[in-house]
């Protein structure tokens, strides 16, 4: 079955120690990407891959990292999460330009 | 930069009503448009892509339509039923390589 699978999808955890919410696709797709939802801000996204090796920012990166070593996987590092990072996360991936799909998203509590 | 709304926010319509859902965006200067459903607590589930030299999609009782020109996209969902009830969100492709959101219609579909 083609999807997109995230881990944790439930996640409660104090400030300042890291995390690593990861992200597979076996849809061989190219680009994927790491979007953030919050009530009254909807999904924005954080940062996105067009390949092995290539990331890029998007609107909110700031506090997150991403690496991108292999084709199928795409984790979201907090290297010190902070309150204000509390949200859905969703991890998405797709062929440029085309349909994107998603994962079932990662809910997150920084206390 | 892109900004896409979406208006209604929420709709309640009873059973067997088509329903409407409009999204408007700012910049004409899109790659495509693409329509999602999401169940509270789940992830985005891709429903239509309408390439930018499109005018409309449909799949099933889903009918969307796209004027890059006028900056609008509307989706029809004709025969509405309970399972229906969802919010719906729309997404525009540009330059920069992501997806820029609306802020979803919460659509309630009584029996």
């Amino acid at each position: 079955e083609a999807q997109v699978t995230q881990n944790p999808r439930y996640l409660i955890t104090v400030t300042g120690k890291k995390l690593t919410v990861t992200c597979s696709q076996n849809m061989n797709h190219e680009y994927m990407s790491w979007y953030r939802q919050d009530p009254g801000l909807g999904l924005r996204q954080i940062y996105y891959s067009m390949n092995v090796e290539v990331t890029d920012k998007g609107d909110v990166p700031e506090g997150y990292k991403v690496s991108r070593k292999e084709k199928r996987n795409f984790p979201l590092i907090l290297e010190s999460p902070s309150p204000n990072q509390t949200s859905l996360y969703f991890c998405a991936s797709g062929t440029r330009r085309e349909t994107q799909y998603f994962g079932p998203g990662t809910r997150l509590l920084v206390l | 930069k892109q900004e896409v709304t979406q208006i209604p926010a929420a709709l309640s319509v009873p059973e067997g009503e088509n329903l409407v859902l409009n999204c408007s965006f700012t910049d004409s200067a899109i790659y495509n448009l693409q329509w999602f459903r999401q169940d509270p607590g789940k992830g985005l589930t891709s429903l239509l892509l309408i390439q930018s030299s499109q005018r409309e999609q449909t799949s099933g009782r889903l009918n969307a339509s796209l004027d890059k020109s006028s900056g609008r996209s509307t989706l029809y969902i004709a025969a509405s039923q309970p399972g229906d009830s969802a919010t719906y969100l729309c997404a525009v492709e540009a330059a920069g390589n992501k997806l820029t959101f609306g802020g979803g219609t919460r659509v309630l579909v009584k029996p």
